[in-house]
This record gives C-alpha cells, sequence and structure tokens, in this order.
C-alpha cells in the first residue's frame, strides 16, 4: 500500500540537543511538506519541497533544516536553536494534480524535557 | 494579514445534522479544503471546493461562497466515528494553505 512513513512516532529530547524525524513516502510524489502542529492553532508550515536537491522555508523555518537527496525521503532535524520544539509534527506530500490534497503521514510527538 | 476562522468547539447529537462554519479573508483564493482529524492522528482530506455551490459525497456535504468568503461542511446521520476536529484551510493566490485552527466536533448519545 502507498503512503507516508513518519518515525518515530513519540520522541523525547532533552534541551540542547538536535533530533531529526524521517519521512519517507511511496506515492511517487513530488512534493514534500512538513507542517507543526500546536494546541489552538491553525497547521504551521516549517519547510516545502517541490523537487528533489531543493527546498523552500515556510513560514516558522527559523531552527529547523531538512534535506531533499532522494524523492521519497524529506528528514527534519529540529536544532537546539528551536525555542520551543515541543509539538505535534506531520509530514505531508501532494501529487501534480489541480486540488494540490495533501497526504498526511500519522504525526511525530516530540516533547523537550 | 491573511485569517480563517473557525468555532472553537462544537456539540451534536448522534443522528443529527450539523454545520461547520468557517469563514476566510486571504490574498487571493485557489479552493478551500476540509481536513477530518481524529485526535492524535493525521489529517484526512474530505473535500475541495473551488466553485460556487454545494457539493454532496454521501452522509457528507461541502458548501462555498466565494463571495461572502464563506465554506461549511455538511454532516449528515452523525456517528460516533464523526467525532473529530474540522480543518479548514484556503490556497491564496500564492497556492499556499493557509489553516485554520480547527473546530473540535463532540457528537453525543
Amino acid at each position: 500500500d502507498g503512503g507516508i512513513t513518519q518515525s518515530p512516532k513519540y520522541l523525547f529530547r532533552k534541551e540542547g540537543q538536535n533530533v531529526t524525524l524521517s519521512c519517507e513516502q511511496n506515492l511517487n510524489h513530488d512534493a514534500m511538506y512538513w507542517y507543526r502542529q500546536d494546541p489552538g492553532q491553525g497547521l504551521r508550515l516549517i519547510y516545502y519541497s517541490q523537487i528533489v536537491n531543493d527546498f523552500q522555508k515556510g513560514d516558522i523555518a527559523e531552527g529547523y533544516s531538512v534535506s531533499r537527496e532522494k524523492k521519497e525521503s524529506f528528514p527534519l532535524t529540529v536544532t537546539s536553536a528551536q525555542k520551543n520544539p515541543t509539538a505535534f509534527y506531520l509530514c505531508a506530500s501532494s501529487p501534480p494534480a489541480h486540488t494540490g490534497e495533501l497526504f498526511f503521514g500519522e504525526g511525530s510527538r516530540l516533547t523537550v524535557l | 494579514g491573511q485569517n480563517i476562522d473557525q468555532p472553537t468547539e462544537m456539540t451534536a447529537t448522534e443522528g443529527a445534522i450539523v454545520q461547520i462554519n468557517c469563514t476566510y479573508q486571504t490574498s487571493g483564493f485557489n479552493g478551500l479544503f476540509w481536513y477530518q482529524q481524529h485526535a492524535g492522528e493525521a489529517p484526512t482530506f474530505l473535500s475541495y471546493n473551488v466553485l460556487d455551490g454545494l457539493e454532496e459525497k454521501g452522509r457528507f456535504s461541502s458548501f462555498l461562497s466565494r463571495s461572502k468568503g464563506y465554506s461549511y461542511p455538511l454532516l449528515k446521520e452523525l456517528q460516533m466515528k464523526d467525532s473529530a476536529s474540522y480543518l479548514c484551510a484556503v490556497k491564496d493566490s500564492n497556492y499556499q494553505l493557509i489553516w485554520g485552527a480547527g473546530t473540535k466536533l463532540i457528537i453525543k448519545p
């Protein structure tokens, strides 16, 4: 079955540590996205990539980094520079269709201790 | 600025009909999406509207009025499994998605 796989589902980190969230898709989608979800707020875009080896900052890119070396993979690193990293992180991809519907992974919940 | 407003929470009764309102003010409009999100899970696609009017898909319908900047999903014959958050998102003139904070729908027996 095609889909998007995020790992880990739950992650705990000490302050000052970097952590990398994995996102893999086998839907053959060119576009991939990372969103952050906090209670009472809409999804906020961190980074997105329309094609391999290219990515752009979203609305809240500070303290995060990404890479897109393969079409299937779009890992997100939450660095120690991110002041408030505790959140639910969602990875998504979309086909090159008119609607641009997003397909989401199951999410990764990061807690900073 | 760009803004999407949805009620924070709504309550409805099993078997009834509920309408969840979303008003938006964005720089341009290239379509409106509704997603359903169960607690702790990923959002799943419900509908996409780009033209005015009502689109029906079984128990679920979605309405759009571009002139009023307004949309709603209509859920009929509510079931307990419909308890979830409903997210409204608008694609602006740059084809970027602007998300509302979501409406938590609570279904009571």
